[in-house]
């Protein structure tokens, strides 16, 4: 597929609660967008990263933080769980200055917050 | 900020017919891309358009970039069962190349 694999795929947590989700870019690609997307929505952008430094956000709190490794890979956190929170979150992966900019999408990590 | 409206929100055809999907912008767009969204998959990119009045042709889709560079369309001809899906455009803005995904419009093919 993409190459770009999300954890974990489903998961259960309670309001108050915190949550981390994982991303293995691409190989060779630079930089990690996460994304949400509620139940029939479309994508809503939280952040971006770029050689480990966020380099842009969405309109989304600061509980909302992000990581990015040297080896491009990517975390985000989610403090203080709320019930809107539940959501498929997507992680995409592409290189910045490449000539599309296409996005390759992971499968999402399902989060159901109760 | 940027708003991207996609009409129609839903579509429901006949197999073989044809259909149209529009994005319209309240601002002008550097660049647009186009994704498909399977029931239960992730976003998987089609197109990227640049161009004022640009159109690319991938077998039975059509994308249009409007003059004006506000507006974008999708265009299949003769659909199957397997294009069943929602389709969204995405520009493309900011210094850091941000994607904002547009509302989205579900097709769902009657065979």
């Amino acid at each position: 597929e993409t190459g770009v694999t999300q954890s974990p795929t489903h998961l259960i947590k309670t309001r108050g609660q915190q949550v981390t989700l994982r991303c293995s870019s691409q190989s060779g690609h630079n930089t990690v967008s996460w994304y949400q997307q509620a139940l029939g929505q479309g994508p809503q952008f939280i952040f971006q990263y770029y050689r480990e430094e966020e380099n842009g956000r969405g309109n989304f709190p600061p509980r909302f933080s992000g990581l990015q490794f040297p080896n491009y890979s990517s975390e985000l956190n989610v403090n203080a769980l709320e019930l809107d929170d539940s959501a498929l979150y997507l992680c995409a992966s592409s290189l910045s200055g490449g000539n599309t900019g296409e996005l390759f999408f992971g499968e999402g990590s399902r989060l159901t917050v109760l | 900020g940027q708003q991207v409206m996609q009409i129609p929100q839903y579509q429901h055809v006949q197999e073989g017919e044809d259909f149209t999907t529009y994005c319209n912008s309240s601002t002008t767009l550097s660049n647009i891309q186009w994704y498909k969204q399977r029931p239960g998959g992730h976003p998987v990119f089609l197109i990227q358009l640049v161009k004022s009045g640009e159109v690319k042709k991938q077998k039975r889709l059509t994308f249009q970039f409007g003059e004006a560079k506000k507006n974008s369309s999708l265009h299949i001809t003769a659909t199957q069962t397997t294009d069943v899906g929602t389709y969204f455009c995405a520009p493309r803005s900011g210094g850091y190349q941000k994607v904002t995904f547009g509302t989205g419009t579900k097709l769902q093919v009657i065979p």
